[in-house]
């Protein structure tokens, strides 16, 4: 069975750029989830969808990210625009339920 | 709101047994999750718990007490593999998921 396929795996902008992260969840797996995870810090959580309708978004930056599944599959993520603090791995996991995540490699973002 | 707790850091030599503790506070618990996350890598799920009690799988287990809200991961048999980062997370009705601070686990020969 195919993983949660995530790219790019790594990313380099300066700030006040654009930049989108993409997400191929695990075949069948209708709950996706994009987690920001800080160097020294759990993941967290900024958005869940259930298909193709957001569950929870409560801790995405609004102004600045946005992020959609189209179709209820694929998922981006953008960042519009960058700032230094947005600095960080964006995990993608995608589940059949809450209790079992399956996590995609990650993109790591630098922001200069 | 939710917070979680863990030891930021847990040293154990080879065949020892460890024990990674996680209080947590929030309402509409519902569960708690483990994962396991190697430098550089993705977090990887080792379990879960929603009632009380010990789940055993192989050389890990989990503990949960769900009126103390508090739970463990007990890792026995340690191998030098298993130095990583270890996230307790929890889950909850009307809340997101939410993920601990992380313990890192150092396993000297």
């Amino acid at each position: 069975e195919a993983g949660v396929a995530q790219s790019p795996r790594y990313k380099i902008i300066e700030k006040r750029q654009s930049v989108a992260f993409w997400c191929n969840p695990i075949s069948g797996h209708a709950t996706l989830y994009w987690y920001q995870q800080i160097l020294g810090q759990g993941p967290k959580l900024l958005i869940q969808f259930q298909n193709n309708g957001v569950v929870d978004d409560s801790q995405l930056p609004k102004d600045r990210f946005s992020a959609e599944r189209l179709k209820g599959v694929d998922s981006t993520l953008k960042i519009q625009p960058a700032k230094l603090e947005d600095s960080a791995v964006y995990l993608c996991a995608s589940s059949l339920e809450d209790n079992e995540q399956f996590f995609g490699p990650g993109t790591r973002l630098t922001v200069l | 709101g939710q917070s979680l707790e863990q030891p930021s850091e847990v040293t154990a030599v080879e065949g020892a047994i460890v024990q990674i503790n996680c209080t947590y506070q929030t309402s509409g618990f519902y569960g708690l999750s483990w994962y396991q996350q190697h430098d550089g890598g993705a977090p990887t799920f080792l379990s879960y718990n929603a009632l009380d009690g010990l789940e055993e799988t192989g050389r890990f287990s989990s503990f949960l007490s769900r009126s103390d809200s508090y739970g463990y991961l007990l890792l026995q048999e340690l191998q030098m593999k298993d130095s990583a980062s270890y996230f307790c997370a929890v889950g909850a009705h009307g809340q997101n998921f939410v993920f601990g601070p992380g313990t890192r686990l150092s396993v000297l020969p």
